[in-house]
């Protein structure tokens, strides 16, 4: 089944802590995303790659960190620089950047302890 | 900038009801593309429709309709003869263009839909 994965599914935090957040896709898409949702709150990009070994910031990249070493993956840390940590963290793909829709994967809620 | 507001944050109905849910956006985009996601309470986003700028033309896929009018910078989600399934948050995007000429979405805050039995 081609789809997008994202583990774990929740994941805790301890003050100074860095984490990271798993996600794959298998669908040979070039194009990846990381969104955070706040409740009550649409999503908002963190960081997005067109492709491989390249990544850009997004709307509120201050606090973490990706990188893009193979094509299917996409991991984002959280590091102690970000000081409200806690939501729901989408991970998302495209086909290519350009207006292609995204399809998204289930999602890690990251709560600290 | 770019902004997609989605004015209903909770919506209640009956089963069997009809409901729309509002998308109004800003932009200055000649060229744009407009979606809905669906999000039920496991989380996940649900794709549900993608539509271009130049296509008018109002959308139905079973149950579902969208109703695009560029006129008014609208487009609505129509639910006939909703379910319970039908049941959670609903996303309107808007595509955007930025560097690199890649594009990214902005997102309404959404609308929650509950459908009762």
């Amino acid at each position: 089944d081609g789809g997008i994965t994202q583990s774990p599914k929740y994941l805790f935090r301890k003050e100074g802590q860095n984490v990271t957040l798993s996600c794959e896709q298998n669908l040979n898409h070039d194009a990846m995303y990381w969104y955070r949702q706040d409740p009550g709150q649409g999503l908002r990009l963190i960081y997005y790659s067109q492709i491989v070994n390249d990544f850009q910031k997004g709307d509120i990249a201050e606090g973490y960190s990706v990188s893009r070493e193979k094509k299917e993956s996409f991991p984002l840390t959280v590091t102690s620089a970000q000081k409200n940590p806690t939501a729901f963290y989408l991970c998302a793909s495209s086909m290519t950047a350009a207006r292609e829709t995204q399809y998204f994967g289930p999602g890690t809620r990251l709560l600290v302890l | 900038a770019q902004k997609v507001t989605q004015a209903q944050t909770e919506i209640s109905v009956v089963e069997k009801e009809d409901v729309t849910l509002d998308c109004v956006y800003e932009t200055r985009d000649t060229t744009y593309y407009l979606f809905w996601y669906k999000q039920p309470p496991s989380g996940e986003l649900v794709f549900l429709i993608r539509r271009n700028s130049f296509d008018e033309q109002n959308e139905i896929s079973g149950r579902y309709s969208w109703n695009f009018q560029k006129s008014t910078s609208s487009f609505n989600f129509t639910i006939t003869a909703s379910q319970v399934v039908d049941s959670a948050v609903y996303f309107c995007a808007l595509s955007e263009a930025s560097r690199g000429g890649s594009e990214k979405l902005v997102f309404g805050k959404g609308t929650k839909l509950t459908v009762n039995p």
